[in-house]
């Protein structure tokens, strides 16, 4: 199985940082990846898919980037409503992982 | 509007069974493969099973394998998760999915609100 492993495992920020979190997989996924954001108690979000596109409706504010073995989530001028913990999750090789997860707290 | 909202979780005994229904709403349903992605209780998603659009392509999580059955009925726009010999380590919320494509792509663009499955005694 590919094995996603995310850094930071937590982070705290402060409201207008500009945070980047890595996920980096064990093998090469191209840009097959996703990212997943979810707040306390709610259910997933999805945020960006194919390593950079963003979902219909998601901010300008969260980026994605690289490819390969290495990713990066971006946030810039981060706000109040993005406390959550965010996940990546690949999805070129069979079974379909997804990372432990980066909590961003304030 | 996509909605998904699911519905049959609860409490089961360890060895029972339970199913797991998703109505969908808001789209073609037919034209999208859909999936179910679990959440252990403070811990991370776990991507469970998918279905493409026509029920032709079907996949399990090894540790779902031979347990449960995923399948859709797409004149009631409803996907279904059967699941059989539940353990303890399945207890988790219960997500169904929304795919990008009607084959499985993994690509999830719009999910549930979930649905808890406790396992115990």
């Amino acid at each position: 199985d590919v094995q996603m492993t995310q850094s930071p495992s937590s982070l705290s920020a402060s409201v207008g940082d500009r945070i980047s979190i890595t996920c980096r997989a064990s093998q090469g996924i191209s840009t097959d990846l996703a990212w997943i954001q979810q707040k306390p108690g709610k259910a997933p979000k999805s945020l960006i898919y194919a390593a950079s596109s963003l979902h219909s409706g998601v901010p300008s504010k969260f980026s994605g980037s690289g490819s390969g073995t290495e990713f990066t989530l971006t946030i810039s001028s981060l706000q109040p409503e993005d406390f959550a913990t965010y996940y990546c999750q690949q999805y070129k090789i069979y079974p379909w992982t997804f990372g432990q997860g980066t909590q961003v707290q304030f | 509007e996509v909605q998904l909202v699911e519905s049959g979780g609860g409490l089961v005994q360890p060895g029972g069974s339970l199913r797991l229904s998703c109505a969908a709403s808001g789209f073609t349903f037919s034209n999208y493969a859909m999936s179910w992605v679990r959440q252990a209780p403070g811990k991370g998603l776990e991507w469970v099973s998918s279905i493409s659009g026509s029920s032709a392509l079907i996949y399990y999580a090894d540790s779902v394998k031979g347990r449960f059955t995923i399948s859709r009925d797409n004149s009631k726009s409803t996907l279904y998760l059967q699941m059989n010999s539940l353990r303890a380590e399945d207890t988790a919320i219960y997500y169904c999915a929304k795919d990008g494509a009607t084959s499985p792509v993994i690509i999830f663009d719009s999910w549930g609100q979930g649905t808890l499955v406790t396992v115990s005694s």
